[in-house]
């Protein structure tokens, strides 16, 4: 079956320091990759989306990697802060439809000073 | 600009009680729109989708079901809660179009005690 699989470990960095989060996907090949952010308590956020075609996207202090060969996307925030402190889940559509998003498990972030 | 609003924030309803959860979206017309859950400590379960008035699609059989009963309107139900309804409920709309990006209420904490 399809899966998503994010770290369920808690990611604990230095302030200041490039956090890097993984998510690996099975058996599908999909068009794109989202990636948002989820605070206690409240729903998650948008951040970034990256499609098939696109190896890198930016947005300020985020990187976002697909490499649609090994079936995994990286989300690096570099010069964490930390008010970066959050889970982190990564969305693709399994299903190819365009209608749903599945999400993975997620990953918390911690950034300590 | 589009807003999503999602209440109650919290609920603690007994076992055997009906339970109804409303979303509405304000800005745009036609949206997609998303009932997920989130058990604790554990990711989001997408429960129903609706393309339109009227149109819904479940995703897992379960205690639970959804109406759209207006363009921007989406009412998550049950007749009789179980223990195992608890959780985070989130509401979500996606603009038409792929891809799309989804856009999160701020979640109702519902306890079946």
């Amino acid at each position: 079956s399809q899966k998503i699989e994010q770290n369920s470990e808690a990611l604990n960095i230095q302030e200041g320091k490039t956090a890097t989060l993984t998510c690996n996907y099975t058996n599908y090949s999909p068009a794109y990759l989202q990636w948002y952010r989820q605070d206690p308590g409240r729903g998650p956020v948008f951040l970034l989306l990256i499609r098939e075609n696109e190896k890198e996207k930016r947005k300020e202090r985020l990187k976002v990697t697909f490499d649609t060969t090994l079936k995994q996307s990286l989300f690096h925030i570099t010069a964490s802060q930390p008010a970066d402190s959050a889970t982190y889940l990564c969305a693709l559509d399994l299903t190819g439809g365009g209608n749903k998003l599945t999400f993975g498990t997620g990953t918390q972030l911690k950034v300590e000073l | 600009s589009q807003t999503i609003h999602q209440w109650p924030a919290t609920l603690v309803q007994p076992v055997g009680s009906p339970l109804s959860l409303e979303c509405t979206v304000e800005g745009t017309s036609n949206p997609n729109l998303y009932w997920y859950r989130q058990a604790a400590g554990r990711g989001l379960q997408l429960l129903f989708y609706s393309v339109g008035i009227g149109q819904i699609s479940s995703e897992v059989p379960q205690n639970l079901s959804a109406s759209r009963p207006q363009d921007r309107q989406f009412i998550l139900s049950s007749k009789k809660l179980l223990l195992s309804d608890s959780g985070f409920y989130l509401c979500a709309w996606s603009v038409e179009g792929s891809p799309r990006s989804y856009t999160f209420g701020s979640g109702t904490r519902l306890t079946v005690v």
